[in-house]
């Protein structure tokens, strides 16, 4: 079975641009979540979905930050205007049910810097 | 505020026995998950405990102690491939599959 696939693995790109990263979750998943890894900060959940709805967006740390789920089998997530403070590994995670002992599945990662 | 607490970094020989503790303080608790992340990779589920005890998986073993909110991955029989950062992750009340996640210890294995 495909794992989680996001797209692009790099992205390189000068501030004040717009970056839209993309994440396919496992089929038959219906938890997707989206993650922002820095060294600094270590790896925070920026927002989650249920079933293609949003259900908590308190880690998105400013209005430049936006997600959609407009399917079960594509999400965004967007930048726009891009700040350099901005470069970090993001990570998009699937998982199947809400109990508590199901796994979260990573895709590999956008490694994302803003110039 | 919901925090958890696990060493930056441990060092180990091939071969040992290796265990990384984890302290959590969360406003609920469902259980505790383990994921691994090599360099430049994604992080990987290992191990999840909702109840006190052991569970084993191989040469990796997880612990709970729910009153002490406490727990900790064994790894045995170490070997270089091993090398990566580990996390610990908590499931709380909050949200249901929410995983809010430690900083990680990054253990290095060396021959």
């Amino acid at each position: 079975d495909a794992g989680v696939i996001q797209s692009p693995r790099h992205e390189v790109t000068e501030m004040g641009q717009e970056v839209t990263l993309r994440c396919k979750p496992i089929s038959g998943h219906d938890y997707l979540f989206w993650y922002r890894q820095t060294m600094m900060r270590g790896l925070e959940l920026l927002i989650y979905f249920n079933n293609n709805v949003p259900i908590d967006d308190s880690g998105m740390p400013e209005d430049r930050f936006s997600a959609k789920m407009p399917n079960a089998s594509f999400s965004t997530l967007k930048i726009q205007p891009s700040e350099p403070r901005d470069s970090a590994v993001y990570f998009c995670a699937s998982k199947r049910g809400g109990g508590s002992n199901q796994p979260q599945h990573f895709g590999d990662g956008t490694r994302l810097s803003i110039l | 505020g919901q925090s958890l607490e696990q060493p930056s970094e441990v060092t180990a020989v091939e071969g040992a026995i290796v265990q990384i503790n984890c302290t959590y303080q969360t406003s609920g608790f469902y259980g505790l998950s383990w994921y691994q992340q090599h360099d430049g990779g994604a992080p990987t589920f290992l191990s999840y405990n909702a109840l006190d005890g052991l569970e084993e998986t191989g040469r990796f073993s997880s612990f709970l102690s729910r009153s002490d909110s406490y727990g900790y991955l064994l790894l045995q029989e170490l070997q270089m491939k091993d090398s990566a950062s580990y996390f610990c992750a908590v499931t709380d009340g909050g949200s249901q599959g929410n995983l809010i996640f430690g900083k990680g210890t990054k253990l290095s294995v060396k021959p």
